[in-house]
């Protein structure tokens, strides 16, 4: 059990929908990674948040945003699906403070599927 | 080229031998490394984390470090049949927050 629930479980679009994914964790995480895994591949990094702001992005274009609340929970939000978007979506907390950061883990995930 | 590199498998080893599995990386500044287990259709399960150099022992997992080779691996004592997985090393740069994964290595224990 690491602490971390994610919403959905699973999810169908279609495609140039939008989509909104959720993370919370508990409290003293105050750091939050997004990745997309898709199949037979490693977890790619899309962003991270830290006290809100975004701290780090990946290879991922703009129509992917992301938020972290006052509580730590955070959103993932996918405007224009495409069908490549179709993955497990990812969410990993952790609890950093200066330049340390403590070891990531990871929520349960979000299949997305995008027809 | 690829900053985390794995062996996709499918490794095959007996129940109750040793398995080995490596991971090479590129950015010498790496800081931090870590093996993560995920299941079919589940999410990664951290294992072991490594950040100095050498050999770190869990129960019948052993992790092993070195950065002058750019090199890590997990090595799995007495494996199980619940030990087949897929095997995700993971890197985190000392110059940024996020973690680099290879693409990970299926792990088969036949018993």
């Amino acid at each position: 059990e690491t602490g971390v629930t994610q919403s959905p479980t699973h999810l169908i679009k279609t495609r140039g929908q939008q989509v909104t994914l959720r993370c919370s964790s508990q409290s003293g995480h105050n750091t939050v990674s997004w990745y997309q895994q898709a199949l037979g591949q490693g977890p790619q990094f899309i962003f991270q948040y830290y006290r809100e702001e975004e701290n780090g992005r990946g290879n991922f274009p703009p129509r992917f945003s992301g938020l972290q609340f006052p509580n730590y929970s955070s959103e993932l939000n996918v405007n224009a699906l495409e069908l490549d978007d179709s993955a497990l979506y990812l969410c990993a907390a952790t609890r950093a403070s200066g330049t340390s950061t403590d070891t990531q883990y990871f929520g349960p995930g979000t299949r997305l599927t995008v027809l | 080229q690829k900053e985390v590199e794995q062996n996709s498998g499918p490794l095959s080893v007996p129940e109750g031998a040793i398995a080995s599995l490596n991971c090479t990386y590129s950015d010498r500044g790496s800081q931090s490394f870590f093996w993560y287990r995920q299941y079919s259709g589940k999410s990664p399960e951290l294992i072991m984390s490594i950040y100095s150099n050498g050999d770190k022992e869990d129960g019948r997992f052993t992790a092993q470090l070195n950065k002058a080779s750019q090199y890590v691996s997990l090595l799995i004592r007495d494996s199980q049949p619940s030990d087949s997985a897929t095997y995700l090393c993971a890197v985190m740069y000392s110059s940024a927050s996020k973690i680099i994964f290879g693409s990970g290595t299926r792990l088969s224990i036949r018993p």
